[in-house]
C-alpha cells in the first residue's frame, strides 16, 4: 500500500540553528515527490518537485533532496518567518493525479 | 498565470443545515480538481476529485457530495451537516502532463473554515 510518513511531528529551532525534516515513502513507482509549506489558516503552498534519487532543489534557506526511500528538507540558518507546517506528498499511479500526503512537520523557529 | 478562488472564507452553520462551497480556477483549461478536508492536526483527507465536467470520484463515503458543472468550477455540498463535518476545506487543481517527465503537482486555494454548531 502506498504510504508517506513524516518526522518529526514537531520541531522547535532557535534562529540560525540548521536542521532537517524527513519524508519516508512507499509507492509502486515514484512519479515525483512534492514539498509544500502551509501557514496557519491558509492553503498549502507548493515548494518543490523531486523526480529521481540524487536530485536536489533549493529555494532560499530550503534544500530538498531525494533518495530511493526518503526525502529530506534541509533548513539552513532558519529565520522566524520559516515557521510553518511542511508537508510532503507523492502521486498514486493511474488515479487522476491523486496525491498521498504525509501528516506534516510543524516547524517553529524562535528568535 | 493561474488563480484559484474559494468562498466563503469562513462559515458557521447549524447541524442539519445544507452546505455549498464553491471553487473556481482561472488561467487554465481542463484542470483536474480536488476537494480535501483538513481536520484538527495537519493531515489532508482527499474527499473528491474530478478529471472533467460531470466526472466525480469519491474517496470517502460520507455526508458530502461534489459536482463539476463547468470546466473550472467545483462545488462541495451537503444536504444536512453533521458536527463531524467541521474542518478546513481545501480545493486544489492540477494539469497532468504525462509527457516524458509526468507532472502531478497540485496547487491549493485559500481554504474555507467550516464550523458546524
Amino acid at each position: 500500500e502506498d504510504q508517506v510518513t513524516q518526522s518529526p511531528e514537531a520541531l522547535r529551532l532557535q534562529e540560525g540553528e540548521s536542521s532537517s525534516l524527513n519524508c519516508s515513502y512507499t509507492v509502486s513507482g515514484l512519479r515525483g515527490l512534492f514539498w509544500y509549506r502551509q501557514d496557519p489558516g491558509k492553503g498549502p503552498e507548493f515548494l518543490f518537485t523531486l523526480y529521481s534519487a540524487g536530485e536536489e532543489k533549493e529555494k532560499e534557506r530550503l534544500k530538498a533532496t531525494l533518495t530511493k526511500k526518503e526525502s529530506f528538507l534541509h533548513i539552513t540558518a532558519p529565520k522566524p518567518e520559516d515557521s510553518a507546517t511542511y508537508l510532503c506528498a507523492v502521486p498514486v499511479y493511474n488515479q487522476g493525479g491523486k496525491l498521498i500526503f504525509g501528516q506534516g512537520t510543524e516547524l517553529s523557529v524562535k528568535p | 498565470s493561474q488563480t484559484i478562488h474559494q468562498w466563503p472564507a469562513t462559515l458557521v452553520q447549524p447541524v442539519g443545515s445544507p452546505l455549498s462551497l464553491e471553487c473556481t480556477v482561472e488561467g487554465t483549461s481542463n484542470p483536474n480538481l480536488y476537494w480535501y478536508r483538513q481536520a484538527a492536526g495537519r493531515g489532508l483527507q482527499l474527499l473528491f476529485y474530478s478529471v472533467g465536467i460531470g466526472q466525480i470520484s469519491s474517496e470517502v463515503p460520507q455526508n458530502l457530495s461534489a459536482s463539476r458543472p463547468q470546466d473550472r468550477q467545483f462545488i462541495l455540498s451537503s444536504k444536512k451537516l453533521l458536527l463531524s463535518d467541521s474542518g478546513f476545506y481545501l480545493c486544489a487543481w492540477s494539469v497532468l502532463n504525462l509527457g516524458r517527465r509526468a507532472s502531478y503537482e497540485q496547487y491549493f486555494g485559500p481554504g474555507t473554515r467550516l464550523t458546524v454548531t
